[in-house]
């Protein structure tokens, strides 16, 4: 999507590693970073995210860190399944959005988690 | 809850055809989405609104109307069917600002 780049496009772990996606993102004034789920054939899901007040918020094994100076976010999954096998989406307001109140989203990381 | 509701879930139009994609959501969201996917392009949003009777426009939209005339519903418009517009569709709500998404379960339309 236009202002969110994400990276990479693709990635491939065995199961128990880490796996961590970065996105970038070009207006300061962003303040809502979310992170979205979609499994093959179903709709995304929102599956964690932060505001530009905290650095770093933890769910489980799901983490998102945020680097307001290099505008950058990531999304780290630790000791990973095979269920976390999916095509994850970042996303952030567009610059001039005024704040949050519209998303653009990155072009997706397809996940595979190899047993 | 029924969250967003879209229907229908498949439509097959031709070139130059009209139609209205429905979006129905029972959480008193203010704000909602219109977001087509196509293959390895992500979402991209079409059209936007934060309240009734306020609607923008998003990356793309060209060749689609909307309105919000009650908090409910969010319908999609499009005008002239053509082969560029088949994509699945994606219609989302959120409570406000700093909120995350949630998406209907998406209308897959192809245009022939």
């Amino acid at each position: 999507g236009e202002n969110v780049e994400q990276h990479p496009s693709t990635l491939s772990v065995q199961e128990g590693d880490s796996a961590v996606i970065k996105c970038t993102y070009s207006d300061s004034a962003s303040n809502y970073f979310p992170w979205y789920k979609q499994e093959l054939g179903k709709r995304p899901q929102l599956i964690i995210d932060i505001r530009s007040n905290v650095g770093e918020k933890k769910d489980q094994r799901i983490a998102v860190t945020l680097n307001k100076t290099a505008k950058h976010f990531s999304l780290h999954i630790t000791e990973t399944q095979p269920e976390d096998s999916a095509v994850y989406f970042c996303a952030a307001p567009p610059p001039g959005s005024g704040g949050y109140n519209k998303l653009i989203f990155g072009a997706g990381t397809r996940l595979a988690v190899h047993p | 809850n029924a969250g967003v509701t879209q229907t229908p879930k498949f439509q097959v139009l031709k070139t130059g055809q009209s139609m209205t994609l429905q979006c129905a959501q029972d959480m008193n969201h203010e704000y909602m989405s219109w977001y087509r996917q196509d293959p390895g392009m992500g979402l991209r949003l079409i059209h936007y609104s934060v309240g009734a009777g306020i609607t923008d426009q998003g990356e793309v939209p060209n060749g689609y109307n909307v309105s919000r005339s009650t908090t409910e519903d969010f319908p999609l418009r499009l005008l002239s069917a053509a082969p560029s517009q088949t994509s699945v569709y994606f219609c989302a709500s959120s409570p406000g600002q700093g909120y995350g998404y949630t998406f209907g379960s998406g209308t897959r339309l192809t245009v022939v």
